[in-house]
């Protein structure tokens, strides 16, 4: 079946240092990907997608590409801020006639100034 | 800014008791959500409802568990006998249409069973 894996946690980075969170998936067909952020006491909110392959996401600074030939979907950031202190999800669809999302286990990132 | 809310953010309760968490999706959407993620674990789906009737659901969701969109604006999880293992942070979701792929979250209910 289809699945999610991210690299564990807890990240812990200097604020400006370059940030890179692995995700890797198995999936059959051609799934669309997500990333996922949850800020402290708040739900997850969506931070990019890319819906096919090569494509790129980004939002705030934040990048990930849709990598086929290596079923991957990194996100990356150049310069981190304290305030993206938070824990990042790595989710698919699977496409087809379901709708759900599959999660990663979550990767908590900190910041430090 | 549209957003999704639940309520409670927090409810205890003992094992065996019957449980119901609200969620208010945004106004105009369309297809409903429920996930669940247990304390340090993956955020797992539950089951998904348009038009009215379950649309998917995962084995998770057993007899325990169903949905209802009682009025036009709120979307509600019950639990019949809760178990211990019933324990979770349930977060409800919406999106306005499949195609979009987009569903939008709430902050979530902590359920504790005792």
């Amino acid at each position: 079946g289809n699945s999610v894996t991210q690299m564990e946690g807890p990240v812990t980075l200097s604020e400006e240092a370059f940030l890179t969170i692995n995700c890797t998936y198995t999936a059959t067909g051609y799934p669309s990907l997500f990333w996922y952020v949850q800020y402290p006491g708040e739900g997850l909110q969506l931070l990019l997608k890319a819906t096919k392959a090569d494509d790129k996401g980004s939002n705030k600074g934040f990048e990930a590409t849709y990598r086929k030939e290596t079923t991957s979907f990194h996100l990356e950031k150049g310069s981190v801020q304290v305030s993206d202190s938070a824990v990042y999800f790595c989710a698919l669809r699977g496409g087809g006639s379901s709708y759900k999302l599959i999660f990663g286990s979550g990767t908590r990132l900190l910041v430090r100034p | 800014e549209p957003e999704v809310t639940q309520t409670p953010s927090h409810q205890v309760t003992q094992m065996g008791q019957e449980v119901i968490l609200r969620c208010v999706p945004i106004s105009n959407h369309l297809y409903f959500y429920w996930y669940r993620q247990i304390l340090g674990q993956k955020v797992e789906f539950l089951v998904s409802f348009y038009n009215n009737e379950i649309s998917e659901k995962s084995e998770i969701f057993d007899d325990q568990f169903s949905v209802e969109r009682p009025d036009g604006s709120n979307f509600t999880l019950k639990i019949r006998s809760t178990k211990l293992e019933d324990s979770a942070m349930y977060f409800c979701a919406s999106s306005s249409e499949r195609a979009s792929n987009e569903q939008f979250f709430g902050p979530g209910t902590r359920l504790t069973v005792l």
